[in-house]
């Protein structure tokens, strides 16, 4: 596609639940990110996938949380177990490699009650 | 650990005005810095910069520089209201992954 296409764009779940957020990335771009903003916060970095190389999950606060990137372009990351501090705005980003450009998604936001 | 601070946190400038932003950096092996615009959701890029001393220009928008002095500028003139937005710094490294973002600049341009 023409940018980066993330769905659901709004989810609100149940504590406790389960969540899957979608990120499609721009066709051909080798990098992606996945990013958090809670309200009035900075991003703060989750998980990056570059190509086929292992992916650096530095980010991730806890092991509720994990992602994938299938073929090398969809990615989902998955909440499991939702918990209110879970709830802000997910933003995936993808670049054509490291450290140029990365185009972002509208987000998705999460709202855990 | 690698840092990026921007100043100020918040800026409220009337329509016609100029606005500087700025951002400091530390980071181990300096890759590029960039600077988004954050309007409602998606921060949208605006400039990518590499090279010291080279000025990016967009429009009313610029981007400058320093690798001694590890900042960069942001210059906007003959502000609109559209420009009010949260403006993001982010720093890239060629030995770690990910962009490292600033907290953000808030701008508010009143008629």
């Amino acid at each position: 596609g023409a940018g980066v296409s993330q769905s659901p764009s709004n989810k609100v779940t149940e504590k406790g639940k389960d969540v899957e957020l979608r990120c499609d990335p721009i066709s051909g771009h080798t990098a992606l990110y996945w990013y958090r903003q809670s309200l009035g916060q900075g991003l703060e970095f989750l998980i990056y996938f570059q190509g086929n190389s292992a992916p650096d999950k530095s980010g991730l606060p806890s092991d509720r949380f994990s992602a994938e990137r299938t073929g090398g372009s969809v990615s989902t990351l998955t909440i499991q177990r939702t918990q209110q501090e879970d709830s802000a705005v997910y933003l995936c980003a993808s670049s054509p490699e490291t450290g140029l450009g990365a185009f972002f998604g509208q987000g998705t936001r999460l709202t855990v009650v | 650990e690698d840092k990026v601070v921007q100043s100020p946190l918040s800026l409220v400038v009337h329509e016609g005005d100029t606005v500087t932003l700025n951002c400091s950096y530390e980071v181990t092996n300096f890759r590029s810095l960039l600077w988004y615009k954050q309007e409602k959701k998606a921060p949208t890029f605006l400039f990518m910069l590499t090279s010291s001393g080279i000025e990016k220009k967009s429009g009313r928008l610029s981007s400058i520089l320093d690798k001694k002095e590890l900042f960069s500028i942001l210059n906007i003139t003959a502000t609109q209201t559209g420009d009010s937005a949260v403006y993001l710094c982010a720093v890239a490294s060629n030995s770690g992954y990910a962009l490292n973002f600033g907290k953000g600049t808030s701008l508010l341009v009143t008629p």
